[in-house]
């Protein structure tokens, strides 16, 4: 089955400056990569995706980048806010799939210091 | 908005006793849900999937019978703990495919606390 890497498990930064959260994953049948973000006690909320046939997609302050050779994918939010602080999860799965289920990494726990 | 809704979001009962929890698509049908439980600080651990019309496909470790999976309509899916114990105590969140414009996407609910005392 799929196995996914998630590091950091923890990450502070300052006011402004730049995160950057990278997973691996290890099915090469997996063509869907979702990030999620959970605040303490919330539902995960999908913030950004990015399917294999693409290198890099951005959405404002976040984007992702994805290398399929290697098989690792990441998060980058610029500019970073306090409200940015939560829980980061990425996932893996097959995108086609109606049925594919899920592999979440262990999610990285994101401080934005004011 | 919300697609998946999620009832209740919190739940205390007595050891021993059963709690039904209620993952509803709205405005949707979903075939196929998820069941999850996350510890505190820890990750999304699938329980099982849920399947309209057939039975759950539960993930290794999971006990069946302790964790009853009924996927009646293409709406609803309903997770009951039996014979709860406090070791059963945790977040379990549901999600559901959203079968999108730009593909399919899952989408979770609110979550529902269990305490069992």
């Amino acid at each position: 089955g799929e196995n996914v890497e998630q590091h950091p498990s923890t990450l502070s930064v300052q006011e402004g400056d730049s995160a950057v959260i990278k997973c691996t994953y290890s099915d090469s049948a997996s063509n869907y990569f979702p990030w999620y973000k959970q605040e303490l006690g919330k539902r995960p909320q999908l913030i950004i995706d990015i399917r294999s046939n693409v290198g890099e997609k951005k959405d404002q302050r976040i984007a992702v980048t994805l290398n399929k050779t290697a098989k690792h994918f990441s998060l980058h939010i610029t500019e970073t806010q306090p409200e940015d602080s939560a829980v980061y999860f990425c996932a893996a799965r097959s995108f086609n799939t109606n049925a594919g289920k899920s592999t979440f990494g262990d999610g990285t726990t994101l401080t934005v210091k004011p | 908005g919300a697609v998946v809704s999620q009832h209740p979001s919190r739940v205390i009962c007595k050891s021993g006793t059963s709690v039904k929890i209620e993952c509803r698509s709205l405005d949707f049908q979903a075939t196929t849900m998820f069941w999850y439980r996350q510890f505190p600080k820890k990750s999304l651990m699938l329980m099982a999937t849920s399947n309209e019309g057939s039975k759950a496909t539960y993930e290794q470790g999971v006990e069946k019978d302790k964790f009853l999976i009924n996927h009646a309509s293409l709406t609803l899916s309903t997770l009951t703990v039996t014979s709860a114990h406090p070791e059963d105590s945790s977040f379990y969140i549901c999600s559901a495919i959203f079968p999108g414009s730009s593909g399919n996407t899952i989408y979770f609910g609110e979550g529902s606390w269990l305490t069992v005392v």
